[in-house]
């Protein structure tokens, strides 16, 4: 049992729809991480939070909006999404301490379909 | 730029066969960590083992071994006594100290265990 919690597992929205992703970690890592993976390619980063601050994106649209409550819950808000959208969205966390040797820790996924 | 290259799209290994998985890298930075991670067909993301660039003895656990060549830049990933549950995508990855939290993956190789 993968013990970063993704959901929804699937996820299905029209182009004027707004849902969010949900990712939950309670290993006390402080570093949460986003992905986004196409089918047949690695993962791309596309946030990452360190002690619930944003340290990085990677230049994502503005349609996509993370949010982190607090050190356990990462979220992604979606808005708007065009077709090209459509992949598997990776949530990850990771150790803030020593984080040049912490393996990040993935969740399974939510796969997003955008129509 | 760094860059990750996995030469192998796709391999065949015979069930209880030893198996070599190719990954070389770029990278400017001394410090540095690499990593291999192993992807189901189910999607979940699994970390397998950890190299760092200053690590003396190259990493090993359980039937994983990664055979670092710090002066090539490769860090290949052994796989021994294949079995049927190793059929899975395997992804080379590195973060730096420029960035740690900034991991970048390889593009893959798909491995196939045969019977």
């Amino acid at each position: 049992d993968t013990e970063v919690t993704q959901t929804p597992k699937h996820l299905v929205m029209g182009m004027t729809n707004k849902k969010s992703l949900k990712c939950e970690q309670h290993m006390g890592h402080r570093a949460m991480y986003w992905y986004k993976q196409k089918a047949k390619k690695p993962p791309e980063l596309m946030f990452v939070y360190s002690y619930e601050k944003l340290s990085i994106n990677e230049s994502v649209p503005s349609r996509f909006s993370p949010e982190c409550p607090n050190s356990s819950l990462l979220n992604l808000h979606l808005h708007a999404l065009q077709p090209e959208d459509s992949a598997l969205y990776l949530c990850a966390s990771s150790q803030a301490l020593m984080r040049e040797r912490s393996p990040l820790h993935f969740g399974n996924g939510t796969r997003l379909t955008v129509t | 730029a760094q860059k990750i290259t996995q030469t192998q799209p796709g391999m065949f290994v015979q069930e209880k066969e030893a198996v070599t998985l190719d990954c070389t890298y770029d990278t400017s930075d001394p410090s540095y960590g690499l990593f291999w991670y192993k992807q189901p067909s189910s999607g979940e993301m699994i970390f397998l083992i950890y190299q760092g660039s200053y690590d003396q003895q190259n990493a090993t656990e359980g039937r994983y071994s990664l055979n670092f060549q710090k002066a090539r830049k490769s860090a290949n990933l052994v796989i021994s006594a294949s079995q049927l549950g190793d059929s899975a995508m395997y992804f080379c990855a590195m973060n730096m100290k420029t960035s740690y939290d900034k991991v970048i993956f390889g593009p893959g190789t798909s491995l196939s265990v045969i019977p």
